[in-house]
């Protein structure tokens, strides 16, 4: 079966500090991969996404980036962290059926960061 | 870009009523996908709309997708506390996956 794992799962970091969280895939090949950001009980907002190794999508302008060093591996940085980067960050994979994304995305237990 | 709506923003129930929520796009869905969030974790998929007036059912909750393939409800029968959460709405376009602002339900016992 399929897993998805993401961490650390809660991280406190000072305004300027680097940032890396990591997310891994298992049980599946060739995912799609997502990065989110939540806000406190709202909807999520696509950060980045990739359809293969070192093919990364932005979504938003910001101090974020994404690397896919490997197929099932994708890691969300920052150089130098601003306040407003504090949210719930969830990594997903979804679901491909003949070449078409179907829309199932599954997702990992998310990232707690807070900047102060 | 295409924006998903939903609503009410906020829902806060008494047990045993029933509710209905609303997303709306301006643009025509392929498909929908219906989530569930709870506090602290990654959305849970519940259900996926393919066909325009299609129904769905999942125990106590109805999904519909609209005739046009425009909009969406969900309609929660007799609700329980077990069913609060945040409702987020999905729509695919090509590899890239949107969601909705969801709603916050809160069912209180």
């Amino acid at each position: 079966s399929q897993t998805i794992h993401q961490w650390p799962a809660t991280l406190v970091q000072p305004v300027g500090s680097p940032l890396s969280l990591e997310c891994t895939v298992e049980g599946t090949s060739n995912p799609n991969l997502y990065w989110y950001r939540q806000a406190a009980g709202r909807g999520l907002q696509l950060l980045f996404y990739s359809v293969g190794i070192g093919q990364i999508s932005s979504e938003v302008p910001q101090n974020l980036s994404a690397s896919r060093p490997q197929d099932r591996q994708f890691i969300l940085s920052s150089k130098k962290l601003l306040l407003s980067d504090s949210g719930f960050y969830l990594c997903a994979w979804s679901v491909h059926r003949g070449g078409r994304n179907t829309g199932e995305l599954f997702f990992g237990e998310g990232s707690r960061l807070t900047v102060l | 870009t295409q924006l998903l709506e939903q609503s009410p923003q906020f829902l806060s129930i008494q047990e045993g009523e029933n509710l209905t929520v609303y997303c709306n796009s301006s643009s025509v869905f392929s498909s929908l996908q219906w989530y569930r969030q709870e506090p602290g974790e990654g959305p849970v998929l519940l259900v996926t709309v393919v066909t325009g007036g299609e129904v769905k059912k999942l125990k106590r909750l109805t999904f519909q997708f609209g005739d046009a393939r425009k909009d969406s409800s969900l309609h929660i029968t007799a609700a329980q506390p077990g069913d609060t959460g945040l409702y987020l709405c999905m729509k695919t376009s090509y590899d890239k996956v949107i969601f909705g602002p969801g709603t916050s339900l809160s069912v209180i016992p």
